[in-house]
């Protein structure tokens, strides 16, 4: 694998479920990020780390839950999501933060 | 908060013609990056271009180059020779030093390439 790496590609869930996002960057990155990608809307940020520690959170509401166990990983708890939420979510990667991004190609996410 | 603007949802080109998206911004700040990136069908967003604001000689890189104009804060990409692969959505980005780790996405130009 190379690059940075989503899993899975598509997901539908209830409003009830509970899931997950996973993101792996293989660029020996060392900040991490989060965003969401809404039809005809701008990309939106939702969470940055660096060195494995969340710097940044974009009043993202509390039913989205990161983590990011190591440079090379981070995840997305998903729980009790809204229809509103459903969207394209991307992971990327850069070595430094605020420096040019790499981006995964992204979790489908439908909430029914 | 800076805001990006791309006021062309829809561009067209003609294969090897040439083509402009335009990308303007909001900030009082001084420096800052720019860049461009481009998201085909496929959905992995790839990076085009970078600009850093106080260089200010314009970025190319092969066929894809900007003209930045930071007094009017414009942010042009140029497409020379334009090819089918060059097919996709374009995103003009703005890096914020003074307000955080922020970046801020225009709403994007989907372009289409006509053989």
């Amino acid at each position: 694998e190379t690059g940075v790496t989503q899993t899975p590609r598509h997901l539908v869930m209830g409003m009830t479920n509970k899931k997950s996002l996973k993101c792996e960057q293989h660029l020996g990155h060392n900040a991490m990020y989060w965003y969401k990608q809404s039809a005809k809307k701008p990309l939106e940020l939702m969470f940055v780390y660096s060195l494995e520690e969340r710097v940044e959170n974009n009043s993202v509401p509390s039913r989205f839950s990161p983590e990011c166990p190591n440079s090379s990983h981070l995840f997305l708890h998903l729980h009790t999501l809204q229809p509103e939420d459903s969207a394209l979510y991307l992971c990327a990667s850069s070595q430094g933060l605020g420096e040019t991004q790499y981006f995964g190609p992204g979790t489908r996410l439908l909430v029914l | 908060a800076q805001t990006v603007t791309q006021s062309q949802p829809e561009m067209s080109v003609q294969e090897a013609e040439t083509v402009t998206l335009s990308c303007t911004y909001d900030t009082s700040e001084s420096d800052y990056y720019l860049f461009w990136y481009k998201q085909p069908p496929s959905r992995q967003m790839i990076l085009v271009i970078r600009q850093e604001a106080y260089k200010q000689q314009n970025a190319t890189e092969n066929r894809f180059s900007v003209n930045f104009q930071k007094a009017a804060k414009s942010f042009s990409l140029k497409i020379s020779d334009s090819q089918l692969g060059d097919a996709a959505m374009y995103f003009c980005a703005y890096r914020s030093f003074d307000t955080g780790n922020q970046f801020y996405f225009g709403t994007g130009t989907s372009l289409t390439v006509i053989p």
